[in-house]
């Protein structure tokens, strides 16, 4: 079956501009996580969606970043007004219901650079 | 804090050898336990999990989780030059929380 999938694969934003990144997961999975990966870093958690609310958000770098879920399907990362620290691989996961032992499947990333 | 440490590497071994690689982490009440690979400039790939104490095998792969000692391995026999890749080890926390704490990752370089 489809895997999770990531769109933009890459995107090239100028310093203060606002960039939105779309993460289609898994079909039938209700859990959606949010990372981010400097390079030669580790994951940085940003947030985790079970259906269309997101129980925790505590990863968000700043009130510049923002994400939302609708349908208990597609999600949607925002970052306003991007800095040059912004410039990562943006890398959503999906995971089966509750219940399941939490398994991640991750997408293929969005990189984003921002000049 | 939970902490999930891994040795960053990079571990070398010659192609048809066995890989051992290892996690320590800090929640005695972890439930579950995950391998990731991640190849160079792509996104992390599951591999296996474990949950119970032992060992799972899975082809090549062998997952060995022991709760006593807080440390879970990943074993890779028969190495191959295309199991070169970044791999993670991941530990879902106790108290119903269903964020997995992230290692920050062992290179594994297979030489021919």
């Amino acid at each position: 079956g489809a895997g999770v999938s990531q769109s933009p694969s890459n995107k090239v934003t100028e310093k203060g501009k606002d960039v939105e990144l779309r993460c289609d997961p898994i079909s039938g999975h209700t859990a959606l996580y949010w990372y981010r990966q400097s390079l030669g870093q580790g994951l940085e958690f940003l947030i985790y969606f079970q259906g269309n609310s997101a129980p925790d958000k505590s990863g968000l770098p700043s009130d510049r970043f923002s994400a939302e879920r609708t349908g208990g399907s597609v999600s949607t990362l925002t970052i306003q007004r991007t800095q040059q620290e912004d410039s990562a691989v943006y890398l959503c996961a999906s995971s089966p219901p509750p219940g399941s032992y939490n398994e991640q499947f991750f997408g293929p990333g969005t990189r984003l650079t921002v000049l | 804090q939970k902490e999930v440490e891994q040795n960053s590497g990079p571990l070398s071994v010659p192609e048809g050898a066995i890989a051992s690689l290892n996690c320590t982490y800090s929640d005695r009440g972890s439930q579950s336990f995950f391998w990731y690979r991640q190849y160079s400039g792509k996104s992390p790939e599951l591999i296996m999990f474990i949950y119970s104490n032992g060992d799972k095998e899975d082809g090549r792969f062998t997952a060995q989780l022991n709760k006593a000692s807080q440390y879970v391995s990943l074993l890779i026999r028969d190495s191959q030059p295309s199991d070169s890749a970044t791999y993670l080890c991941a530990v879902k926390p106790g108290g119903g929380s269903y964020i997995p704490t992230f290692g920050r990752g062992t290179s594994l370089i297979v030489h021919p």
